[in-house]
């Protein structure tokens, strides 16, 4: 079956410090990626996604590359904002699957001054 | 506004009740879903719904009933709640192959 494995958080870090979020996947088939974020108290937003290898989400300053050599989807930013406090969800699907998602157990990201 | 909305947001209910949360998207969105957070799990997908009249079970769906009349709603019931229930739920659309799913604001359920 599919699945996704996420980093355990939470994931504290100073303003203006490197974030890496692992996640790493198994699936049947040809998996597209994603990445959501959750804020507090609101529904998950796309933040990036991927649908093939070698390719590289961005967004907000957020990057992910879809190595299927290593089936993984590591999120990076280079310089994180107190505003990038949220939850931090990985996601695949699968072509033919009606666009399921499965996602990782998502990783709470705090930003301190 | 179009999105996708979700009612009510907050829920209190009693074990062996019955309770209907509602999803609302004005896309006209052919793809539905109903996930349930809860800490440790992430998001596991409870039933989805791929047009009007057509359902299907997801990873969890014991409990849960659906139903999707209309292309625009997608009711989640609990026919007999228990405690173990209590969670978040998201309702998510989605247009086609290849989008993004659409999320709402969740309702967050608690069942005493």
């Amino acid at each position: 079956g599919n699945s996704v494995t996420q980093m355990e958080g939470p994931v504290t870090l100073s303003e203006e410090a490197f974030l890496t979020i692992n996640c790493t996947y198994t699936a049947t088939g040809y998996p597209s990626l994603f990445w959501y974020v959750q804020y507090p108290g609101e529904g998950l937003q796309l933040l990036l996604k991927a649908t093939k290898a070698d390719d590289k989400g961005s967004n907000k300053g957020f990057e992910a590359t879809y190595r299927k050599e290593t089936t993984s989807f590591h999120l990076e930013k280079g310089s994180v904002q107190v505003s990038d406090s949220a939850v931090y969800f990985c996601a695949l699907s699968v072509t033919g699957t009606a666009s399921k998602l499965t996602f990782g157990t998502g990783t709470r990201l705090q930003v301190t001054l | 506004d179009a999105g996708i909305t979700q009612s009510p947001r907050y829920k209190i209910t009693e074990t062996g009740r019955q309770v209907t949360l509602m999803c609302h998207q004005t896309w006209s969105h052919s793809y539905m879903f109903w996930y349930r957070q809860d800490l440790g799990h992430g998001l596991r997908l409870i039933y989805y719904s791929a047009a009007a009249d057509i359902t299907d079970k997801g990873e969890v769906p014991d409990g849960y009933v659906v139903s999707r009349s209309k292309t625009e709603n997608f009711p989640l019931t609990l026919e007999s709640a228990t405690r173990s229930q209590t969670s978040v739920y998201f309702c998510a659309s989605l247009g086609g192959a290849g989008q993004p799913q659409h999320f709402g604001d969740g309702t967050r359920l608690s069942i005493l």
